[in-house]
């Protein structure tokens, strides 16, 4: 069974600080997603992964950065976080092609106060 | 430019009757469609795919979807639904080079 996980599923932080999202997968998929899902707008891009050590900006990259250190491990960090970036973050994996399904985690709920 | 459309933001039906719920997409190539269900607080699933074949594709749950090349869609249906599938579904375009495009997702909400 395909399996993505998230951590942590729920964080508060403060405008200005700095917020890291974890996403594991043990699929071993070589493409990682981070969408953030909001109310009207449906799943955004956010930043993408061909594999270890890629990065690419997806469509709405202010404001975020990735980090993919490895095969498994894809991480979104908000270095000044904002009020604007209150909403729900979910982490994906899959192969490469387009009839390739999308693997999800759980999601990450953050507020930003 | 590439996207998928899903007309309806939320549809209401009563338990036991039947469902459509409609996508529309725009590419002039072969495309590779999907649908996908959101269950509260989870992340999404699949529910099915089409990307060649016959245009009717079987998916979990009783769910199926129908591909139309000559109207740009690939609606999802269900003969009875049940209250277990109230959830968010979304209509999603997957192109060859690698990107994805979403709708904006269909809230389903099933009556008893």
């Amino acid at each position: 069974e395909a399996a993505v996980t998230q951590s942590p599923r729920n964080k508060v932080a403060v405008t200005g600080g700095k917020v890291t999202l974890s996403c594991n997968q043990t699929n071993n998929h070589n493409n990682m997603y981070w969408y953030r899902q909001d109310t009207g707008h449906g799943l955004r891009l956010i930043h993408y992964s061909y594999g270890a050590g890629s990065t690419e900006k997806g469509d709405i990259p202010d404001g975020y950065k990735a980090s993919r250190p490895s095969q498994e491990n894809f991480s979104l960090i908000l270095e000044l976080a904002t009020p604007s970036q209150t909403s729900v973050y979910f982490c994906a994996s899959g192969l490469w092609g387009g009839a390739n399904t999308l693997y999800f985690g759980a999601g990450t709920r953050l507020s930003v106060l | 430019a590439q996207s998928v459309t899903q007309p309806d933001a939320r549809v209401t039906v009563s338990e036991g009757a039947s469902l459509q719920l409609r996508c529309k997409y725009s590419y002039s190539g072969t495309p590779y469609l999907f649908w996908y269900v959101q269950y509260p607080r989870q992340g999404l699933q699949l529910l099915l795919k089409y990307y060649s074949g016959d245009p009717v594709v079987q998916g979990v749950n009783g769910f199926e979807a129908e591909f139309s090349k000559s109207n740009s869609s690939f609606h999802l249906r269900k003969a009875s639904v049940h209250w277990s599938d109230s959830a968010v579904y979304f209509c999603v375009l997957s192109l060859s080079n690698n990107r994805i495009f979403f709708g904006d997702g269909t809230q389903l909400v099933v009556k008893p």
